[in-house]
């Protein structure tokens, strides 16, 4: 079956650092990945939409110039927090949905806690 | 705006008797409803999707009904399990390609031995 991956699992940065995540997809050709944001007991909140080989599409209230989205090849996307701050601490996950259907698939997420 | 609304936050069944949950939407006319399952700290998985044209979906123990006239979507798990204890997402998209998906804040099921 279809299989995302995110890397890293975890992390603990300083305030003010930069943080990339990597998502891929192992065994299909993303066409469209997406970013989303959950915090404790809340729903998963979508950041922004990723088509390969295009800008990224964000959501109201999401800084792009925060939340750098990345999405160069069919099987990565990046996101990047710049000068990560405390109150971007939260579960952040992705999803990669292929071209043939409509079904998307999660990756298993990544805690990031900024001190 | 899109509105997603889930029956409860949270559901206590039996073990062995069917679970149901609710997903209701406003302000949207979805092509298709996906249901996932998340487990804390972890990414949803994903579970089934219905298309508008059709009314009931089926897999294994796991049944979604998909009513465009009353806007809901009900998620059955049969003869349920203390494994199944999750919370279950519903998820309406529109069609076509590039379309975003909004997300239910969730039902937590507790299956009680």
């Amino acid at each position: 079956g279809a299989v995302v991956s995110q890397h890293p699992s975890w992390v603990i940065c300083k305030s003010g650092t930069s943080v990339k995540i990597e998502c891929r997809s192992l065994d299909f050709q993303a066409t469209t990945m997406f970013w989303y944001r959950q915090f404790p007991k809340q729903s998963l909140m979508l950041m922004a939409t990723s088509n390969e080989g295009s800008k990224a599409t964000y959501e109201q209230g999401v800084e792009k110039d925060k939340f750098l989205i990345n999405h160069a090849s069919l099987t990565l996307s990046t996101l990047t927090v710049t000068s990560a701050h405390p109150e971007d601490s939260s579960f952040y996950i992705c999803s990669a949905e292929s071209g043939s259907s409509y079904e998307q698939f999660f990756g298993p997420g990544t805690r990031l806690t900024v001190l | 705006s899109q509105k997603i609304e889930q029956n409860s936050e949270a559901l206590n069944i039996q073990e062995g008797k069917t679970a149901t949950l609710t997903c209701n939407y406003t302000n949207y006319s979805p092509a298709y409803l996906q249901w996932y399952r998340q487990d804390p700290g972890r990414g949803p998985v994903f579970l089934l999707l219905i298309r508008e044209n059709e009314k009931e979906k089926r897999k294994e123990r796991l049944k979604v009904t998909f009513d465009t006239t009353l806007k809901q979507s009900l998620f059955h798990i049969t003869a349920s399990q203390p494994a199944d204890s999750a919370t279950y997402l519903c998820a309406p998209r529109g069609s076509g390609g590039y379309q975003k998906v909004t997300f239910g804040i969730g039902t937590k099921l507790q299956v009680i031995p």
